[in-house]
């Protein structure tokens, strides 16, 4: 069964504490790995597609990884302003896309 | 920036009402889909949608959902007689492309409470 699982369920880390979010998978024929972020009441805001292993992406303090099993979301220095739900999603055959439960970040000042 | 764009933001029902949700999705896009995120839950799949026809549904997407494009710019859900366990958020997303380049971008939902 494909199955796509987030940890850890929540970080709360200190304004300038630096660390990684990580989406493991098991699934076959994956065709793409997407980070989104998603505020309370919102829709998820697109971040990274990642496609093949060894390809990494970054966008001002967030950087995606991608291996053959896993995806680490590394956060940089992070601000109050970080602070949100991250999701990762895996892309199968054709148009159907499988969420993971999230990461909820919580920075401090 | 293109968004896409739904409504209602919030709508209450009462149990065994027909509820439609509406979505512009943005202009140049190809590919729809909807998805739904209950409380505290995944977001999950419900359908996607291609050409004027369905594409892949999931088996949330029974009998009593169905979509339309009723004319070049909205995409509809239709939920005929709706259960309490609909109640969640439903997300409607687009995306250009499938594949390379198939991000979906999302709008910003339409919470549905069925009581």
């Amino acid at each position: 069964e494909d199955q796509v699982t987030q940890s850890p369920e929540a970080l709360r880390l200190q304004e300038g504490e630096s660390s990684s979010l990580n989406c493991s998978y098991t699934v076959s024929g994956l065709r793409g790995l997407f980070w989104y972020r998603q505020d309370p009441g919102k829709g998820p805001e697109f971040l990274f597609t990642l496609y093949s292993a060894g390809e990494e992406k970054e966008k001002e303090r967030l950087k995606a990884t991608l291996t053959k099993k896993e995806s680490f979301l590394h956060i940089t220095a992070p601000k109050p302003e970080d602070s949100a739900t991250y999701l990762c999603a895996v892309q199968l055959n054709f148009n159907k896309f499988y969420f993971g439960s999230g990461t909820k970040l919580n920075v401090k000042p | 920036e293109p968004e896409v764009t739904q409504t209602p933001s919030h709508q209450v029902t009462q149990m065994g009402q027909e509820v439609i949700l509406r979505c512009v999705p943005i202009s140049n896009h190809l590919y729809f889909y909807w998805y739904r995120q209950i409380l505290g839950q995944k977001v999950e799949f419900l359908v996607s949608f291609y050409n004027n026809e369905i594409s892949e549904k999931s088996e949330i997407f029974d009998d009593q959902f169905s979509v339309e494009r009723p004319d070049g710019s909205n995409f509809t859900l239709k939920i005929r007689s709706t259960k309490l366990e609909d109640s969640a958020m439903y997300f409607c997303a687009s995306s250009l492309l499938t594949g390379g380049g198939g991000e979906l971008f999302f709008g910003e939902g339409s919470r549905l409470t069925v009581l």
